[in-house]
Order: structure tokens, then sequence, then C-alpha cells
């Protein structure tokens, strides 16, 4: 059974950081583009950012670009977010998530770790 | 930015027919894919690359496509559909995921 478990989330102030982690179990994890998706409270999914197998390519969505980093350990079957000067906005649920390698689709989710940037 | 259009919500009753809509740009170059998100819980992918649908997912899932407008269509609704629905696609020249705002089907 496919299994996503992030851990890292929590209360942080204004420009603090925070690393998020997913660990991945039940599949070859090495064969697997990975995302982090985003919900705030009450509002839709937002893409976060993408990870490639072999972690040479990497995409950010604008609003993070120069603040998050993304990365992977396929030794480990771990995937990371590291987030930076957080902002207000940045309070969200964030999943780790599989990418299917069918055009994109993510075809496992995790259960979210909720991050909350507040004073 | 590349922007998918759904509405934000739809009705339906009980063992009727639910279409949710989603624009999409140059639709014939996108696959469009679909997920439930039940309050509280990690979204379930329910239609990929536009018609398939996953294995696990009821027949009563089906997606389609029409000009700009890709469709997920739900028959013989059930209680337990109620959920919200996000549209996604990949946007390749902007190496972007992009996902719709969102839709949500009450079961009346």
């Amino acid at each position: 059974e496919v299994q996503l478990v992030e851990s890292g989330g929590g209360l942080v102030q204004p420009g603090g950081s925070l690393r998020l982690s997913c660990a991945a179990s039940g599949f070859t994890f090495t064969s697997y583009n990975m995302d982090w998706v985003r919900q705030a409270p009450g509002k839709g999914l937002e893409w976060v950012s993408y990870i490639n197998r072999y972690s040479n390519t990497i995409y950010y969505t604008d609003s993070v670009k120069g603040r998050f980093t993304i990365s992977r350990d396929n030794d480990k079957n771990f995937l990371y977010l590291h987030m930076s000067s957080l902002r207000d906005e940045d309070t969200a649920v964030y999943y780790c998530a599989r990418d299917s390698g069918l055009a994109g689709s993510v075809d496992s989710w995790g259960q979210g770790t909720l991050v909350t940037v507040s004073s | 930015s590349y922007v998918l259009t759904q509405p934000p919500s739809v009705s339906v009753a009980p063992g009727g027919t639910a279409r949710i809509p989603c624009e999409v740009d140059n639709i014939a170059e996108r696959y469009v894919h679909w997920y439930q998100q039940r309050p509280g819980q990690a979204p379930v992918l329910v239609i990929q690359s536009t018609y398939d649908r996953p294995s696990g997912i009821p027949a009563r899932f089906s997606g389609s496509n029409s000009g700009n407008t890709a469709t997920l269509t739900i028959s013989r609704v059930e209680a337990g559909d109620e959920a919200d629905f996000y549209c996604h696609v990949w946007h390749s020249p902007s190496e972007h995921h992009v996902f719709g705002p969102g839709t949500k089907l009450t079961v009346l």
C-alpha cells in the first residue's frame, strides 16, 4: 500500500523557517516524480513545487521561488520542503503528492501537515 | 498566468446526474485530471488524462471534453459523493501545475 506521511509542520513567526518531511513507503520511490501541494484554510488546492526522480529537474510556483527549496533523499525514501522567509499567506496544509507519470496527474496524497505563520 | 475556471457550486438530487465543468485554454493540448476532496480529507484522483478512471473509482464517474471545456460527470449521485471537486492540468509552457478553484457538489 502506498503511504506518504508528512511531518514538520507547526507554528512559526513571519520571516521564520521550517522544514517539512515526507516519508514514502509501499512503492519504489526512485521511480516517481514528486510534488508539494498546499491548501490554505477554507481555500482550494495550490501547487507549490515539483522534483523529478533524479533531482535534476525542479519547478516552483512563482510565489515561493527563492524562499522554498524542494529536495529528496532516494536512499531514505524521503521528500523535503525547506521553507524560509515565511509569510502569513504561506499558512496552509501542505500535502506530499506522488506524480503518477501520466501527464502530471497525482495518484497518491499524504494526509498533510499544517503550517501556521503568525506572530 | 494560466487559469482554469470552475463554477463555485453544483447541486443535484440523489440518483441524478451531476456535471461539473472546467474551462481550459487550448484544451486540445492538455490532459485534464479531476480530484474529489471530502471535508477534512486529502484529495483523491477520480479521473486522469481527461477520460481515464483510476483503479477503484466507480464507473459512475466519467470525464469528457468539448470545445474548451472539460467535464466531470457523476451518474446516480449518492449522498457520499458530496465533496469539493478540482480540475488540474500540467501547463508545459510555464512548467507549472495548475488547479481550478474547485466546485462544491451538494447532494440535495
